[in-house]
């Protein structure tokens, strides 16, 4: 079976930019959850997905969004790219509430 | 959230057990205990879980105490590839607790 895909793996943008990401969950696999990764904060939540809705956000502002496909597959979506914004980002599926999270391999985001 | 402690390094010698340590003494009774660990370059990966009696399966055993509030990973014969930052995260059943929260976890070195 096909593990999780994310692309693409590594992007270069610049402050102000916006940038989308994409995260293929495994088949079958209805949750989509995303994780920033930096050196200082280590992994943070950003949100999660079940069957298209948002079920949960983490502390970050609303210039970073998501979104489900039907077909589970699942985008986000950081406006307005800042500095700070520099960082591995990381997708995880699972099949359902509280199973074990699967994570791709993350897009390395560098914003100059 | 139930908070975990780990130290934030250790190190072992390949072929060697490895026992990496964990404190959670606010756990409630349906906190499952799950790890992960990332290997360089890599996203996090799942090891292995339980809720109150030790488990084992082919990547390593988890021993946890009789009273919940510490449990350990048990990496029977470190090798080279098992080098990597180790993460022990406690994660609700049935609850809405399905984002992952990693504090800093364990840096684990192996030495040939």
């Amino acid at each position: 079976k096909a593990g999780v895909t994310q692309t693409p793996r590594y992007l270069i943008k610049t402050r102000g930019q916006q940038v989308t990401l994409s995260c293929s969950p495994i088949s079958g696999h209805r949750s989509v959850s995303w994780y920033q990764q930096t050196p200082g904060q280590g992994l943070q939540f950003l949100f999660e997905y079940f069957s298209e809705t948002q079920r949960n956000k983490g502390n970050f502002p609303g210039r970073f969004s998501g979104r489900q496909f039907s077909n589970s597959r699942s985008e986000m979506n950081v406006s307005t790219l800042e500095l700070g914004d520099s960082a591995l980002y990381l997708c995880a599926s699972s099949w359902g509430y509280t199973d074990t999270q699967y994570f791709g391999p993350g897009t390395r985001l560098t914003v100059l | 959230d139930a908070k975990t402690t780990q130290p934030n390094s250790m190190e072992s010698n390949e072929e060697e057990p490895v026992h990496l340590p964990c404190n959670h003494s606010t756990i409630s009774g349906t906190d499952y205990i799950h790890w992960y660990r990332q290997l360089p370059s890599q996203g996090p990966e799942y090891v292995i879980h339980g809720l109150t009696s030790n488990v084992n399966n082919r990547m390593a055993s988890l021993a946890i105490a009789e009273d919940r509030k510490s449990s350990t990973l048990i990496l029977h014969r470190a090798t080279l590839r098992d080098a990597a930052v180790y993460y022990c995260i406690l994660i609700r059943s049935g609850g809405s607790n399905y984002k992952l929260t990693f504090g800093k976890g364990t840096l684990l070195t192996v030495n040939p």
